[in-house]
């Protein structure tokens, strides 16, 4: 079966570290997003792509980036992590046009920046 | 940009129905989803609703649409403690010639027995 998976699960580090978060999907979609999930927020998008070599900033994007550089694909790095973005973060993927269609998304990653 | 709102909590009986309500801002809007999110779990789609319906049933659950109010509501007959859950209002619309999905804050419900 067709599957979006993320690692790590859970992972804590230190500010200033650099990370990245992976996300795989075997759907082979082509859009594919990061979203930050925070009470209160609900979910915010951070990055998102629309094919390969495509990707745009969401509403949340500073400190962030993505690139895609195959369909399966889109990991997400912290340059220099904050405690600010201690969050769970979600990727998903979708086979619609732009913004529109089912989005199927992954278990999440957990991220404490301590 | 488009703006979701729902409220943060329901309390609801089992066998109760439950009324999860949402509004937007832009009338723009072509799709509207419900996701569900279980404890742990990511976002599942539940139902969607095209911005030409009034109302979308599928089982127990009733989507209502009120273009007029920008007013979306999820009602989910016959509650179980299985509903519990966070339930996510989405809206899609459109920024000329892009389109974009924004979701709700959540709202949280909890069956009780």
């Amino acid at each position: 079966d067709a599957e979006i998976t993320q690692s790590p699960r859970h992972k804590i580090t230190e500010t200033g570290r650099q990370v990245t978060l992976a996300c795989h999907q075997t759907w082979n979609h082509n859009n594919m997003f990061w979203y930050r999930q925070d009470l209160g927020h609900g979910l915010r998008l951070i990055h998102y792509s629309y094919g390969v070599h495509d990707t745009n900033k969401g509403e949340v994007s500073d400190g962030y980036s993505v690139s895609r550089s195959n369909t399966e694909d889109l990991p997400l790095t912290l340059e220099s992590a904050a405690s600010s973005q201690t969050s769970v973060y979600f990727c998903a993927s979708s086979g619609g046009q732009g913004a529109n269609g089912e989005l199927f998304f992954g278990e999440g990653s957990r991220l404490t920046v301590l | 940009g488009e703006d979701v709102e729902q409220s943060l909590f329901l309390s609801v009986r089992e066998g109760d129905s439950s009324v999860i309500n949402c509004t937007y801002t832009d009338s723009s809007s072509t799709y509207l989803y419900w996701y569900k999110q279980e404890p742990g779990a990511g976002l599942q789609l539940l139902t969607y609703i095209f911005s030409n319906m009034d109302m979308k049933q599928d089982q127990r659950l009733t989507v209502l649409l009120n273009k007029k109010d920008k007013h979306l509501s999820l009602r989910i007959a016959d509650t179980q403690t299985g509903d519990s859950a966070i339930y996510f209002c989405a809206v899609t619309w459109h920024t000329g010639t892009a389109s974009k999905l924004t979701f709700g804050t959540g709202t949280r419900l909890q069956v009780t027995l």
